[in-house]
C-alpha cells in the first residue's frame, strides 16, 4: 500500500522564522510528487517535482525531491502571518494507463504568529 | 473566470437519504476526481474519471456514486449506504490525469 507520511504534523513559529516541512513516501510506482497549500478550503497548487535534486522556487517558498532517500522538503522562508495553513504533500504512483493513484498525507498545519 | 465550482458550500440531510454534490469545470480539463477529507486526516480519493462517460473507483468508493455524462460536470452522489457520509469532499480537476490538479472550494455535508 502507497504511504506518505509529512512531519511535524503542526508547527507554530514567529512572523521572519525560516520553516523546513517534510515528506517521505513509499510508493511502488513513482511519477511525481506535489505539494499544496490549503487555507480554508481549496488546496492551492504550490510545486510538482518528478526530478532529484532540482530546487523548485517561487518567491519565499522552495522544495526539492531526493528521490534515493524518498523524502521531500518543502522550505518556507521569512515567514508571514499569510502563510498559515494545512501543507499537503501527495504523491503519484499511478502505473499507466488508466490506473490513476494519488495518495496524501495527512497534512502539516504551521501557524505564523506575528 | 476559469475555475472548478461545488455547490453547495454546506449541506444537511438525514441519515437514510442519498444527497448529490455538483461539480461543474470550466477549464477544458479531461480529468475530475472527487475526495473526501476528515479532520487530521488527508485527503481520500473516492472516485476519478479521465474522460466523459468513463469514471473509475478510487480508494474509498463504497457508498458513492458518480457520473460523466459531460466534460464540465462530475456530480457525486452519496447514498445511504455510506456508513459515515459526514465529512469535508473537495472536487477536482485537471488537464491529464498525471497532471496538478485544481480544486474547488468544497462542501461540508453533515448527516443528522
Amino acid at each position: 500500500e502507497d504511504k506518505v507520511v509529512q512531519s511535524p504534523l503542526s508547527l507554530v513559529v514567529h512572523e521572519g522564522d525560516t520553516v523546513t516541512l517534510n515528506c517521505s513516501y513509499e510508493v511502488t510506482n513513482f511519477r511525481s510528487l506535489l505539494w499544496y497549500k490549503q487555507e480554508k478550503k481549496a488546496p492551492t497548487f504550490l510545486f510538482m517535482l518528478t526530478s532529484s535534486g532540482i530546487e523548485k522556487k517561487s518567491g519565499r517558498l522552495s522544495s526539492i525531491l531526493d528521490k534515493k532517500e524518498l523524502f521531500s522538503i518543502l522550505n518556507i522562508t521569512a515567514t508571514q502571518t499569510g502563510d498559515s495553513a494545512v501543507y499537503l504533500c501527495a504523491v503519484d504512483g499511478s502505473s499507466g494507463g488508466s490506473n490513476y493513484k494519488l495518495t496524501f498525507g495527512k497534512g502539516t498545519l504551521l501557524t505564523v504568529n506575528p | 473566470d476559469g475555475g472548478i465550482t461545488q455547490s453547495p458550500k454546506y449541506l444537511f440531510r438525514k441519515e437514510g437519504q442519498n444527497v448529490t454534490l455538483s461539480c461543474e469545470q470550466n477549464l477544458n480539463h479531461d480529468a475530475m476526481y472527487w475526495y473526501r477529507q476528515d479532520p487530521g486526516q488527508g485527503l481520500r480519493l473516492i472516485y476519478y474519471s479521465q474522460i466523459v462517460n468513463d469514471f473509475q473507483k478510487g480508494d474509498i468508493a463504497e457508498g458513492y456514486s458518480v457520473s460523466r455524462e459531460k466534460k464540465e460536470s462530475f456530480p457525486l452522489t452519496v447514498t445511504s449506504a455510506q456508513k459515515n457520509p459526514t465529512a469535508f469532499y473537495l472536487c477536482a480537476s485537471s488537464m491529464y490525469h498525471n497532471t496538478e490538479a485544481f480544486f474547488g472550494q468544497g462542501t461540508r455535508l453533515t448527516v443528522v
